[in-house]
């Protein structure tokens, strides 16, 4: 069975860095194929990609942030790290990391956590 | 960028089928996944790549995709299907990935 948690602050202040940690189990990122991404969701609004990091450690990320994010991996602990720099109140939303398959050149995403709210505000 | 539309709503009587288009330029050479949103949950992958369903999806969702439209189906749509609808897709041209705008499902 794969489960995905998310954990990390609720509330982060204006101009602050966002560190938000994904704990996984279920499957290994050192299985070929294997990604982890992270995706958002605004209140009441669609969900937008953020970032991925393979089991190769290839990582991507979204171009309009991509100045403000980092990915990295912990294979021995089964986490994913994001960071996101230069937190603003647009950032407000629910992130939730993801498992992640290779299908043909790309992936989706199987399994999903169960999300966690990050509000941002002085 | 890539862009995927969605139309914002779509009411279905129960029984009846709903048909959600996901709108993008050639997206018939892509594979094309949905997810179901309910309220306060997480997403759940429904359908992905051509039709295919993840284990414990039921045989009334299934998806096609052709020219510059792809299509998921709900076949005899039952009061649990109301939820958001997403397409999903990966874009070779610039290595991402796309959500669309998402699309609200209304059992009458």
């Amino acid at each position: 069975q794969i489960t995905l948690k998310e954990s990390g602050p609720t509330l982060v202040k204006p101009t602050q860095t966002l560190t938000l940690t994904c704990t996984f189990s279920g499957f290994s990122l050192r299985s070929s194929g294997v990604g982890v991404g992270w995706i958002r969701q605004p209140p009441g609004k669609a969900l937008e990609w953020l970032t991925l990091i393979y089991w190769d450690d290839d990582k991507r990320y979204s171009p309009s942030l991509k100045s403000r994010l980092t990915i990295t991996k912990d294979t021995s602990k089964n986490q994913v790290v994001l960071s996101l720099t230069n937190m603003d109140p647009v950032d407000t939303a629910t992130y939730y990391c993801a498992h992640a398959t290779l299908y043909g050149s790309g992936s989706f995403f199987p399994h999903w956590g169960q999300g966690t709210p990050v509000t941002v505000s002085s | 960028s890539y862009v995927l539309t969605q139309p914002p709503s779509v009411p279905v009587a129960p029984g009846q089928t709903a048909s959600i288009t996901c709108g993008g330029n050639n997206i018939g050479s892509k594979s094309v996944h949905w997810y179901q949103q309910k309220p306060g949950q997480a997403p759940v992958l429904v359908v992905y790549g051509y039709s295919d369903r993840p284990s414990g999806i039921p045989e009334r969702f299934s998806g096609s995709n052709s020219g510059n439209t792809a299509t998921l189906t709900i076949s005899r749509v039952e009061a649990g299907d109301e939820a958001d609808y997403y397409c999903q897709v990966w874009d070779s041209s610039s290595d991402t990935w796309v959500f669309g705008g998402g699309t609200k499902v209304t059992v009458l």
